[in-house]
């Protein structure tokens, strides 16, 4: 059972440059969400997905796009990167309907940005 | 708003000692309440959570928090810690913003076990 498998685990980017980080669960949750992990500020929810067919934002979306392609995988696009979103990015999920509390997380993807 | 506060962003603790890592809650209404522990180059995992249930609540890995109302806290401890308890530890509580209820974070608090 591999729980939650986010990829890449690192990538360097250019300022500028787009790039989708992918998220899959297995375990047939119906929200997921996406957190962005800096120095000293803990976790920020950057989008979750309550269910299957929606997305809603979360606390620092700008910049940022997701995709909820279907109840395994649900992505996250950076456009055009910026310098300040060099972070460790992190999927999650949780069996409840509504998006509040995520009880899985993946490995993180560790994401630079020159 | 709800928010937490961790006291201390670093703990160090010799083996066998007691664990304690304090979060003070701010919320006005009764809260939600989390603790996760993040290993290195991991995600979180839920240690436990408060759900206006019991006010002493038991999680994985030997680990326990009590609510306090009057203290507004939700400090986790382990009364005898292990080396494998080097983690940072994040305490995390429900908040309403926008419409809808989100997880808020504290900034964390990195236990350190000493032989």
């Amino acid at each position: 059972n591999a729980g939650v498998t986010q990829t890449p685990k690192f990538q360097v980017l250019k300022t500028g440059q787009s790039m989708t980080l992918q998220c899959a669960q297995d375990m047939n949750h119906n929200s997921m969400y996406w957190y962005r992990q800096d120095p000293g500020m803990g976790l920020r929810l950057i989008y979750y997905s309550a269910s299957e067919g929606t997305t809603d934002k979360g606390e620092v979306p700008n910049g940022y796009n997701v995709s909820r392609l279907n109840k395994r995988e649900f992505s996250l696009r950076l456009e055009s990167a910026a310098p300040s979103q060099t972070s460790v990015y992190f999927c999650a999920s949780s069996e409840e309907t509504g998006g509040r509390q995520p009880q899985h997380f993946g490995d993180g993807t560790r994401l630079s940005i020159l | 708003a709800q928010s937490v506060t961790q006291l201390g962003s670093h703990v160090s603790v010799s083996e066998g000692a007691l664990v304690l890592l304090r979060c003070n809650y701010s919320s006005s209404v009764p809260p939600y309440l989390f603790w996760y522990v993040q290993y290195p180059n991991q995600g979180l995992q839920l240690l436990l959570k408060y759900t206006s249930a019991a006010t002493l609540v038991k999680g994985i890995n030997g680990f326990e928090a009590e609510f306090k109302k009057s203290e507004t806290s939700f400090h986790l401890t382990k009364p005898s810690a292990h080396m494998s308890d080097a983690a940072e530890y994040f305490c995390a509580v429900i908040a309403s913003s926008g419409g809808y209820n989100k997880l808020i974070f504290g900034a964390g608090t990195r236990l350190a076990v000493h032989p």
